[in-house]
C-alpha cells in the first residue's frame, strides 16, 4: 500500500505565509499533486510536480524532492477564502492515484 | 459549463438496498474513476476505468461494481449496501495532458441507514 502523511490541521493568520508539508512513500512514482477542497465541495486541482524542484502558479508554490519523497504546498499572502482541506496525491507506478487525509488550513483576520 | 455531473446528490438508503450512483462528463476524457471520501481517511480509490469498455478495481472495491459502456457514464453500483457504506462518493475523469490530471465531480453524499 501508499503511505502519505501531511499534518492534520494549521492555523495562518490573513496576509501571512503558511507551508503544508507532505511526505510519501509509493510503490513507483509518477508525479504529485495538490488538490484544494472546501467544505462540502469537490476537491479542485492546484499543482503538479513531477521532476525536483519548485513551481510557482501566482500565490500558490509546490516543491519536490524526490530523493527524500517529500514535497510541500506554500500558500503566500493568505486570504480567508484559503481556508480550506489540501490533498497531497500521490501517483504510484502503476499510475494510480492514491491521497493523503489533507491538512485543513484555517485562515484567521 | 463541461465537467463532470453526479447524482442524486444526496441519498438515504436502508440497508440491504439496491443502489445506483450516477456519474456523466462531457469532456472526452478516456479515464475516469470512483473515490469515496471519510472522515480522516482521505479519498481512497473504489473502482477506474481507462478507457470505455474496461474497467478495474482499486483499493476498495468490495460491495461495489462498476460498468463502462460509453466514454460519458460511468454508473457505480452497490448490490446490497450496508452501514459502512457511508460516505461521501466522489467520481472523476482525467485528461490527456502530461500530468493527466483528474478532474472531480461534486459528489454524492450517501447514508446506510
Amino acid at each position: 500500500g501508499q503511505n502519505i502523511d501531511q499534518p492534520t490541521e494549521m492555523t495562518a493568520t490573513e496576509g501571512a505565509i503558511v507551508q503544508i508539508n507532505c511526505t510519501y512513500q509509493t510503490s513507483g512514482f509518477n508525479g504529485l499533486f495538490w488538490y484544494q477542497q472546501h467544505a462540502g465541495e469537490a476537491p479542485t486541482f492546484l499543482s503538479y510536480n513531477v521532476l525536483d524542484g519548485l513551481e510557482e502558479k501566482g500565490r500558490f508554490s509546490s516543491f519536490l524532492s524526490r530523493s527524500k519523497g517529500y514535497s510541500y504546498l506554500l500558500l503566500k499572502e493568505l486570504q480567508m477564502k484559503d481556508s480550506a482541506s489540501y490533498l497531497c496525491a500521490v501517483r504510484d507506478g502503476d499510475y494510480k492515484l492514491s491521497f493523503g487525509a489533507g491538512t485543513t488550513v484555517t485562515v484567521r483576520a | 459549463i463541461a465537467g463532470i455531473t453526479q447524482a442524486p446528490t444526496s441519498q438515504i438508503l436502508a440497508a440491504g438496498r439496491r443502489m445506483t450512483l450516477r456519474c456523466t462528463q462531457d469532456m472526452r476524457h478516456n479515464a475516469m474513476y470512483w473515490y469515496r471520501q471519510d472522515l480522516g481517511l482521505g479519498l481512497r480509490l473504489i473502482h477506474y476505468s481507462n478507457t470505455a469498455g474496461t474497467t478495474g478495481k482499486g483499493e476498495v472495491p468490495d460491495g461495489y461494481s462498476v460498468s463502462r459502456a460509453n466514454t460519458d457514464d460511468f454508473p457505480l453500483t452497490l448490490a446490497s449496501a450496508v452501514p459502512s457504506q457511508t460516505s461521501v462518493y466522489f467520481c472523476a475523469s482525467s485528461d490527456s495532458s502530461p500530468s493527466d490530471t483528474q478532474y472531480f465531480g461534486p459528489g454524492t453524499r450517501l447514508t446506510v441507514l
